[in-house]
C-alpha cells in the first residue's frame, strides 16, 4: 500500500514563504492527482489545491489563488505546495492526499 | 466558496444509526456526484470513507453508507461502534473546477 510521506514541521517569520514536500512510499504519483489540505489548530479542513497528473494543470481554492503554488516533480516523484506572505492566520497542519491516502501532516507556525 | 454545512455535532447509543447531513449549493453538490466522507478520530490525519456518493474504498466497513438529493448529501452510520468516534467532514467537487469541505460534524458514542 502507497503511503505518503511528507517533509517535517517549520517555523516560520510573518511575511515569509513555506515549502513543503510530499512524496509516494512504496508506489508513484503517476496518473494520480495530488491535493493539499489544511487544519488550523481546533479548526475544520480546508481544500487549497490540486494538481493533475497529466498535463500538470492546476486549481485552486480562491482565497488561496495568487499566495499558493502547487508543483510536482516528475523526476524525484514529488509534489510541493509553497505558500508566500505568511501570517499567523497560516499556523495549521498541512496535508497532501492522492491515490485515496493523506500523508502524516506537516506543522507549519508562524510566529515573529 | 463557501463551506457546505454540517450540524457541529451528532451522538448516539452503541448499536444505534446516526446520520450525519451535508447541505451544498446547485454550484457543487446539487450537480456533480462527486460527495466524499472522511474520518478523522483527534490527533489523526482524515480517512476517506466514501467516495462517488456512496462508494466505500477497500476496508472500510458496510456500516458507513452515504446517499444524495438535491444539494444535500447524507452519510449514516448503522450499528454504531465506539470506535467511530471521530470528526467526520464531507467533500464535495464544485463547478470551478475545486473542491470544498464541509464544516465537520463531531460524533460522540454516549
Amino acid at each position: 500500500q502507497v503511503h505518503l510521506v511528507q517533509s517535517g514541521a517549520e517555523v516560520k517569520k510573518p511575511g515569509s514563504s513555506v515549502k513543503v514536500s510530499c512524496k509516494p512510499s512504496g508506489g508513484t504519483f503517476s496518473n494520480y492527482e495530488i491535493t493539499w489540505v489544511r487544519q488550523a489548530p481546533g479548526q475544520g479542513l480546508e481544500w487549497m489545491g490540486r494538481i493533475t497528473s497529466v498535463y500538470g494543470t492546476t486549481y485552486y481554492a480562491e482565497r488561496f489563488q495568487g499566495r499558493v503554488t502547487i508543483t510536482a516533480d516528475e523526476s524525484t516523484d514529488t509534489a510541493y505546495l509553497q505558500v508566500t506572505s505568511l501570517t499567523s492566520e497560516d499556523t495549521a497542519v498541512y496535508y497532501c492526499a492522492s491515490m485515496g491516502q493523506w500523508g502524516q501532516g506537516t506543522l507549519v507556525t508562524v510566529s515573529s | 466558496q463557501s463551506a457546505l454545512t454540517q450540524p457541529p455535532s451528532v451522538s448516539g447509543s452503541p448499536g444505534q444509526s446516526v446520520t450525519i447531513s451535508c447541505t451544498g449549493t446547485s454550484s457543487d453538490i446539487g450537480s456533480y456526484n462527486r460527495v466524499s466522507w472522511y474520518q478523522q478520530p483527534p490527533g489523526a490525519a482524515p480517512k476517506l470513507i466514501l467516495f462517488d456518493v456512496n462508494n466505500r474504498p477497500s476496508g472500510v466497513p458496510d456500516r458507513f453508507s452515504g446517499s444524495k438529493s438535491g444539494n444535500t448529501a447524507s452519510l449514516t452510520i448503522s450499528g454504531l461502534q465506539a470506535e467511530d468516534e471521530a470528526d467526520y467532514y464531507c467533500n464535495s467537487y464544485t463547478s470551478r473546477s475545486t473542491y470544498v469541505f464541509g464544516t465537520g460534524t463531531k460524533v460522540t458514542v454516549l
